[in-house]
């Protein structure tokens, strides 16, 4: 079967701890996204990235990093200086980045610091 | 900046009401529209989508969605709801002919649908 995974699907960390969220395609898509979910805010773009070994700041980037060193996984880091970690987050890829191509979503991973 | 608006965060109907779910966006350009839904516990999918063509948007799930260009609009229909609809509805704009595939997402709408 062909899509998308993310894991693990809950995440609890301590305050102060990197974190990193994977992601993973098997659609063979260049474009990967990640976004991040808040009750009553939908969703805002993180990160995206439109080939390997290149990705661009979204809306929200600040207190995340990301890497794309194969075209199949974007894993994605919350560091310790983002002030508001916990909340949903979903993993996304189109074929392309420009033009109008659907993005498949993940399953997300819900990630809790206390 | 461009941004949509879903007017309806909540809203809750009874099993066979009619649906109609409003999405307005802030772009004066060329747009690409989508609805994507959210069932309990599943993966945020594609409901529907506008590229070109027809402004009337069939679906799956017997949903369908309107664009009026004149009104930035692209409200989501569907004439007989059932309680497997009960989810959250987001309705998301591309500006077309941009650098990225950037999606847009409204707020969201969580429609819970009584039998």
């Amino acid at each position: 079967d062909g899509g998308i995974t993310q894991s693990p699907k809950y995440l609890f960390r301590k305050e102060g701890q990197n974190v990193t969220l994977s992601c993973e395609q098997n659609l063979n898509h260049d474009a990967m996204y990640w976004y991040r979910q808040d009750p009553g805010q939908g969703l805002r773009l993180i990160y995206y990235s439109q080939i390997v070994n290149d990705f661009q700041k979204g809306d929200i980037a600040e207190g995340y990093s990301v890497s794309r060193e194969k075209k199949e996984s974007f894993p994605l880091t919350v560091t310790s200086a983002q002030k508001n970690p916990t909340a949903f987050y979903l993993c996304a890829s189109s074929e392309r980045l420009a033009g109008p191509y659907e993005q498949y979503f993940g399953p997300g991973t819900r990630l809790t610091v206390t | 900046a461009q941004s949509v608006s879903q007017h309806n965060h909540h809203v809750i109907l009874s099993e066979a009401a009619s649906l109609e779910l409003g999405c307005n966006y802030s772009y004066g350009g060329t747009v690409n529209l989508f609805w994507y839904v959210q069932y309990p516990g599943q993966h945020l999918q594609l409901l529907l989508k506008y590229f070109s063509g027809d402004p009337l948007v069939k679906g799956i799930k017997g949903f369908e969605a309107e664009f009026i260009k004149s009104k930035f609009s692209f409200n989501l229909r569907k004439p007989s709801v059932q309680w497997s609809d009960t989810a959250e509805y987001f309705c998301a704009v591309i500006p077309y002919g941009g650098a990225t595939n950037k999606l847009i997402f409204g707020t969201g709408t969580l429609l819970a649908v009584q039998p």
